[in-house]
């Protein structure tokens, strides 16, 4: 069936760093790819998704290329705030109607 | 901007003791759905409920489940029976014709 792998946390970077939190997963077909980031204490929310083979989603500068050669939907942001600390989840969705989560990866951003 | 509201955002109940989840998804939207977090670990797909039934749900969602949209407004989940383990964070969700999933801020529920 569908999975979603994402590197082990948590990751600790310092302010002004940059982020870069790998995803792969196995699918069939053609499923789209999201991005959720879960604040403390807080619900999931969509922070960026790609539907198609080297679509691009951006948001809040934080950016994910969708690579079908390579089964992977990295996220990456240039410079990461103390405020980017937060849950990532990895997410895929096919055919059906759920969405399959990877295990979430935290980050935290010191000063 | 619209967003999905659940209630209550907590609930304690007692094993054995039914419970109703509450959930306003967001007005225009079609689909809805319900999610759940244990404690540390991934968030897994419970139901999805399209056109006043269900349109596919996963081996976590038994007989002790349900789901209902009682005035088209609201979207509840029920357990009838609750366990030790049917603690965790319950997540509703929405989507509309794109079918992009919104979640809500989550219901926590402990069973003691």
């Amino acid at each position: 069936g569908d999975s979603v792998t994402q590197m082990e946390g948590p990751v600790t970077l310092s302010e002004e760093a940059f982020l870069t939190i790998n995803c792969t997963y196995t699918a069939t077909g053609y499923p789209s790819l999201f991005w959720y980031v879960q604040y403390p204490g807080e619900g999931l929310q969509l922070l960026l998704k790609a539907t198609k083979a080297d679509d691009k989603g951006s948001n809040k500068g934080f950016e994910a290329t969708y690579r079908k050669e390579t089964t992977s939907f990295h996220l990456e942001k240039g410079s990461v705030q103390v405020s980017d600390s937060a849950v990532y989840f990895c997410a895929l969705k096919n055919s059906g109607y759920a969405l399959n989560f990877g295990k979430g990866t935290s980050l935290l951003v010191t000063p | 901007e619209p967003e999905v509201t659940q209630t209550p955002s907590h609930q304690v109940t007692q094993m054995g003791q039914e419970v109703i989840l509450r959930c306003v998804p967001i007005s225009n939207h079609l689909y809805f759905y319900w999610y759940r977090q244990i404690l540390g670990q991934k968030v897994e797909f419970l139901v999805s409920f399209y056109n006043n039934e269900i349109s596919e749900k996963s081996e976590i969602f038994d007989d002790q489940f349900s789901v209902e949209r009682p005035d088209g407004s609201n979207f509840t989940l029920k357990i009838r029976s609750t366990k030790l383990e049917d603690s965790a964070m319950y997540f509703c969700a929405s989507a509309g014709l794109e079918e992009t999933q919104y979640f809500g801020p989550g219901t926590r529920l402990l069973v003691l």
